[in-house]
């Protein structure tokens, strides 16, 4: 079946550095991307939706500056945190729904810890 | 904005039993609505899907209804096993494909 792939699955880097975090549906194309995040015991949040060609769109209190979102290919999307801090620290996933919609696929997340 | 509810919070079953878990969601005019598991630190699995259209949908033991119109869908699970353990999400996803999520039911099901 089809699958959405993230890399890297967990990563730590130190505060003020960037971390790019990719996304990839592996045999569909996905004109539109999802990125959530979760905090520890709290819920997984919609943070923006990337758009294949054309900007993402964010929600309400997400700093697009801060979470710069590239979707360049029908198969990849990125999710740049920048200058990170460690109330950046949190779990982020991503889906893409196939073509028409009818079904969604989630990445595996990927863990950031900010030091 | 779509607000999702679930209760409870937090559930401790010995195994064998039979449970509901409830999620409510403010917005009906919903495309589907998924139940997944999370297990900790990990990413998500989907159990079962419900159309709008639909009122229920069963997959082995687990069972989901969806009331689209109050805003309610129930995950009923079947002879609980302690592999069941794990934090269950309700998410109903709107028109433009984007999923709300609750805070969870973390259940444990006690050999």
């Amino acid at each position: 079946g089809a699958v959405v792939s993230q890399h890297p699955s967990r990563v730590i880097c130190k505060s003020g550095t960037s971390v790019k975090i990719e996304c990839r549906s592996l045999d569909f194309q996905a004109t539109t991307m999802f990125w959530y995040r979760q905090f520890p015991k709290q819920s997984l949040m919609l943070m923006a939706t990337s758009n294949e060609g054309s900007k993402a769109t964010y929600e309400q209190g997400v700093e697009k500056d801060k979470f710069l979102i590239n979707h360049a290919s029908l198969t990849l999307s990125t999710l740049t945190v920048t200058s990170a801090h460690p109330e950046d620290s949190s779990f982020y996933i991503c889906s893409a729904p196939t073509r028409l919609g009818e079904t969604q696929y989630f990445g595996p997340g990927t863990r950031l810890l900010v030091l | 904005k779509q607000e999702v509810t679930q209760i409870p919070a937090a559930l401790s079953v010995p195994e064998g039993e039979n449970l509901v878990l409830n999620c409510s969601f403010t917005d009906s005019a919903i495309y589907n609505l998924q139940w997944f598991r999370q297990d900790p630190g990990k990413g998500l699995t989907s159990l079962l899907l419900i159309q709008s259209s639909q009122r229920e949908q069963t997959s082995g033991r687990l069972n989901a209804s969806l009331d689209k119109s109050s805003g309610r869908s129930t995950l009923y699970i079947a002879a609980s096993q302690p592999g069941d353990s794990a934090t269950y999400l309700c998410a109903p996803e709107n028109t433009g494909n984007q999923f709300y999520f609750g805070t969870g039911t973390s259940l444990t099901v006690i050999p």
